[in-house]
């Protein structure tokens, strides 16, 4: 199984600050990486897919790049509803796996 | 407007069956994957189950294979998860997601808001 490992496990920041989030697969996923946001209680909501690109609907404040291993979620300037926590997954192989989660507190 | 509704979750004993259902509205139901999730209390996200569009095909994560079913009916826009034998471990909200698939990419778009299955005498 593919292992999907995020850093940090959690982080605080500050509203209008650019924050990101890392996720690195143990072996290379191309750039078959998801990312996702969940707030306490809630469906996961899905931000990125395509390690890139935007799903309908998502602020352009949210980003993503990377391929291969390493990937990163970018949230330019931080709103207060931005606080949750953030998941990536990869889709290029069964199981399909998710990191362990980061959670985003707004200070 | 893309809608997914779980129903089924309920408290059952060690070794006890239950049925999982997923109605979808708002879009062409036969044309996607789906797929199910788990989440267990304070834990992260577990995928369990994908199902084809015309249901010909199913993956199921290795915990489950053997004690679970996940099936669909396209003609209701339903999707099901048949679990049985189930364990103390199998306790977590279980969330259907669909699944766009362009090119060689497929990937969660819209998710249910989830239905709590709780194993435990």
């Amino acid at each position: 199984d593919i292992q999907m490992t995020q850093s940090p496990s959690s982080l605080s920041a500050s509203v209008g600050d650019r924050v990101s989030i890392t996720c690195r697969a143990s072996q290379g996923i191309n750039i078959y990486l998801a990312w996702f946001q969940q707030r306490p209680g809630k469906a996961p909501k899905s931000l990125i897919y395509d390690a890139s690109t935007l799903q309908s609907g998502v602020p352009s404040r949210f980003s993503g790049s990377g391929s291969g291993t390493d990937f990163t979620l970018t949230i330019s300037s931080l709103q207060p509803e931005d606080s949750a926590t953030y998941f990536c997954q990869q889709f290029v192989s069964y199981p399909y796996t998710f990191g362990q989660g980061t959670k985003l507190e707004i200070k | 407007e893309v809608q997914l509704v779980e129903s089924g979750g309920d408290l059952v004993q060690p070794g006890g069956s239950l049925r999982l259902s997923c109605a979808a509205s708002g879009f062409t139901f036969s044309n996607y994957w789906m797929s199910w999730v788990r989440q267990a209390p304070g834990q992260g996200l577990q995928w369990v189950a994908n199902i084809t569009p015309n249901g010909g095909q199913k993956y199921y994560v290795d915990s489950v294979k053997g004690r679970f079913t996940i099936s669909r009916d396209n003609a209701k826009n339903s999707l099901f998860l048949q679990m049985t034998s189930l364990r103390d471990e199998d306790t977590a909200v279980y969330f259907c997601a669909r699944i766009p698939c362009t090119g060689g990419s497929c990937y969660y778009d819209f998710w249910g808001q989830g239905t709590l299955v709780t194993v435990s005498s």
